[in-house]
């Protein structure tokens, strides 16, 4: 069975300054593998994904993250955050083959100071 | 084209008692998948229906259960409410443009559920 981890639930980062948040993954083959986010009462959106090809994947409002298989990683970053940024960023993995079922991690709450 | 569109938005109801949710997916996707985020269990996968058919579904107890109509619209219905069901419950749709694994998820905007 797939699982990720999220080792940070909580990040806080200056307006301007980089962001990286962690993901790692445990499946027995090349996962499929997302980043979604989710602001306070809403539901969730997909910044990017990673299915195969180019293991560095660029996503919408400026993000990007890289697969790194050695690692088991899906590291998301964004080289200046905004103060819009704010939320909480969740890590998925699908399976090949599994349907369109996702496992999540557990989330990071991102908190931009200004 | 529209979104997923979930309702009720919001819904109170007190233990045993039994409740439906709807989901509309986006218009052409046939996968429609269900999840519950809870604070405590975060987000977990509940099941997913493919035309009419459960294709997957999670570790959740049998008083879940879901269907899907012809026109992709899905219904999940809780029976004998417990207080941890108390959850935000998002349903998803796919286009199921490749071979049904990974595709692009589009998530609504979630049920508010809770159990007094």
């Amino acid at each position: 069975a797939q699982s990720v981890t999220q080792p940070d639930i909580h990040i806080t980062v200056s307006e301007g300054a980089s962001l990286e948040l962690r993901c790692n993954y445990s499946y027995g083959a090349t996962p499929y593998l997302f980043w979604y986010v989710q602001s306070p009462g809403q539901g969730l959106q997909l910044l990017l994904k990673y299915f195969s090809g180019d293991t560095l994947v660029q996503g919408i409002k400026g993000f990007e993250a890289e697969f790194k298989r050695s690692q088991s990683s899906f590291n998301l970053r964004k080289p200046s955050v905004h103060w819009s940024d704010a939320a909480e960023y969740f890590c998925a993995v699908g399976a090949r083959g599994g349907g369109n079922k996702l496992t999540f991690g557990t989330g990071t709450q991102l908190k931009v100071e200004l | 084209k529209a979104g997923v569109t979930q309702t009720p938005r919001y819904l109170i109801k007190t233990r045993g008692q039994q409740v439906t949710l709807s989901c509309s997916p986006i218009s052409g996707h046939r996968s429609v998948s269900w999840y519950q985020q809870t604070p405590g269990q975060g987000l977990q996968f509940l099941f997913e229906y493919f035309s009419e058919t459960q294709r997957n579904k999670g570790n959740f107890p049998g008083r879940f259960s879901g269907r899907q109509f012809s026109n992709s619209r899905s219904e999940m219905n809780v029976s004998t409410l417990e207080l941890g069901d108390s959850a935000l419950y998002l349903c998803a749709s796919s286009s199921q443009e490749g071979q049904g694994s990974g595709d692009t998820q589009y998530f609504g905007p979630g049920t508010r559920l809770t159990v007094l």
